[in-house]
């Protein structure tokens, strides 16, 4: 079964970039449509960050449009995020999932990764 | 767009049933059946439980289950187990192809 596993640096510095890449395994990026990023600061709710089509298609939320970016990587069965600007606001677990069918694009999730932002 | 309202925490005893608002607007719950709901255990990834308003995915118990009137969703939990005691969300496709989640509701069994 496809499995998702985030990766990238647990530490950003105040107005840099997050990157993140979330590996697909046990299975091709091509078997699921829409891939997804979510996030969750400490001890608060989940946030809907975006999501990007095989097509390459990106929807993002309105709050993070201006600084969201997002990419698929079919040669290495991988899609990132990136977030840039980024402020003590955006720190958070970062979760990356995969569509379970049309319109339930959070059906299967990868363990998430803590990003700090801090100097 | 603003994120759904649910409230901040329900309780029950085991055996008992207890149901889970999430209110939104025409423009999310109310204009759509895509509503699911998402259950997150203490440093766990959310879980799916409930999909298209009221489908189950396969292997989630049928002591689960959804509904929409209106403008609002909600998630029955009956029998409550301790095992249930849990946050969860709701979240729903918005117009333009968005989605939003609810605040979340913290689940405790008495």
């Amino acid at each position: 079964q496809v499995q998702l596993q985030e990766s990238g640096p647990g530490l950003v510095k105040p107005s840099g970039t997050l990157s993140l890449t979330c590996g697909v395994s046990g299975g091709s990026i091509n078997s699921t449509n829409y891939w997804d990023w979510v996030r969750q600061p400490p001890g608060k709710g989940l946030e809907w960050i975006g999501e990007i089509s095989l097509g390459g298609n990106t929807n993002y939320n309105p709050s993070l449009r201006s600084r969201v970016s997002m990419s698929l990587d079919k040669a290495n069965n991988q899609f990132s995020l990136r977030l840039s600007s980024v402020t003590a606001a955006d720190t958070a677990v970062y979760f990356c999932a995969r569509e379970f069918g049309p319109y339930v694009p959070l059906g299967y999730w990868g363990q998430g990764t803590l990003v700090i932002v801090s100097s | 767009q603003s994120a759904l309202t649910q409230p901040a925490s329900v309780s029950g005893s085991p055996g008992q049933s207890i149901t889970i608002s999430c209110t939104g607007t025409s423009s999310d719950v109310g204009g759509y059946n895509y509503v699911s709901w998402y259950q997150q255990h203490p440093g766990k990834a959310p879980k799916l439980m409930i999909y298209g308003v009221r489908d189950r995915p396969s292997g989630v118990s049928d002591r689960f289950s959804g509904s929409k009137s209106g403008n609002t969703a909600s998630l029955t939990i009956s029998g409550l187990q301790a095992e249930d005691e849990a946050d969860y969300y709701c979240f729903s496709y918005t117009t333009y192809r968005t989605y939003v989640f609810g605040g979340g509701t913290k689940v405790t069994v008495l």
